[in-house]
């Protein structure tokens, strides 16, 4: 195991509604990345936070946001949720190095959105 | 910007046999590669990495990966597969302190 939890581990929701996922970082890590799965691909980049800032964002809409916290946890919070939103959500800590980091993924949240 | 190509979608070996699946990337550096492997319904397992070094890399559970910068490739190989492998492997590229790109997977199907 990775020491990375995520909360819930299953969703629930219907379009137009709001969703708040969560994620604890592994000891000693300071940036936290989230990743959309959907079923059948690779996991896509939707943003990195490190020290509490947005450090990086992939191809989604701005109702995809997140906050990283003075713990390193994190959340991604997505608005008017639409039926292609449903996937497994991905949260993945690392220690921010000069040399290259290495994430370390949670267990994900599957959520469905009807 | 970096990409991640793995051709095979799907593999089916028989238990005992070796296995090589492939990854081809695109990037203007040296990259940062890793493997990855996610059974159904769960979250990804780090298998091995390349930063820099020997470009041989071993990793857990019997893998090795070999970076080849002149093939732009980074295959993965085990040489006896055993039933637990059966699984999504995904090979990723990185930057430095920045997002990864992640391939389409490749499922391995092993037969007894």
């Amino acid at each position: 195991e990775t020491g990375v939890t995520q909360s819930p581990t299953h969703l629930i929701k219907t379009r137009g509604q709001q969703v708040t996922l969560r994620c604890s970082s592994q000891s000693g890590h300071n940036t936290v990345s989230w990743y959309q799965q959907a079923l059948g691909q690779g996991p896509q980049f939707i943003f990195q936070y490190y020290r509490e800032e947005e450090n990086g964002r992939g191809n989604f809409p701005p109702r995809f946001s997140g906050l990283q916290f003075p713990n390193y946890s994190s959340e991604l919070n997505v608005n008017a949720l639409e039926l292609d939103d449903s996937a497994l959500y991905l949260c993945a800590s690392s220690q921010r190095t000069s040399g290259g980091e290495t994430q370390y993924f949670g267990p994900g949240t599957r959520l469905l959105v009807l | 910007a970096q990409s991640v190509t793995q051709p095979d979608i799907h593999i089916t070996v028989s238990e005992g046999a070796s296995l090589e699946l492939r990854c081809n990337y695109s990037y203007g550096a040296t990259p940062y590669l890793f493997w990855y492997v996610q059974s159904p319904g769960q979250g990804l397992q780090l298998l091995l990495k390349y930063f820099s070094g020997d470009t041989l890399v071993q990793g857990i559970k019997g893998f090795e990966a070999e970076f080849k910068r002149s093939q732009s490739s980074f295959n993965l190989r085990k040489p006896s597969v055993h039933w637990s492998d059966a699984a999504e492997y995904f090979c990723a590229v990185g930057e430095e302190n920045n997002d990864m790109r992640f391939g389409a997977g490749t499922r391995l199907t092993v037969k007894p």
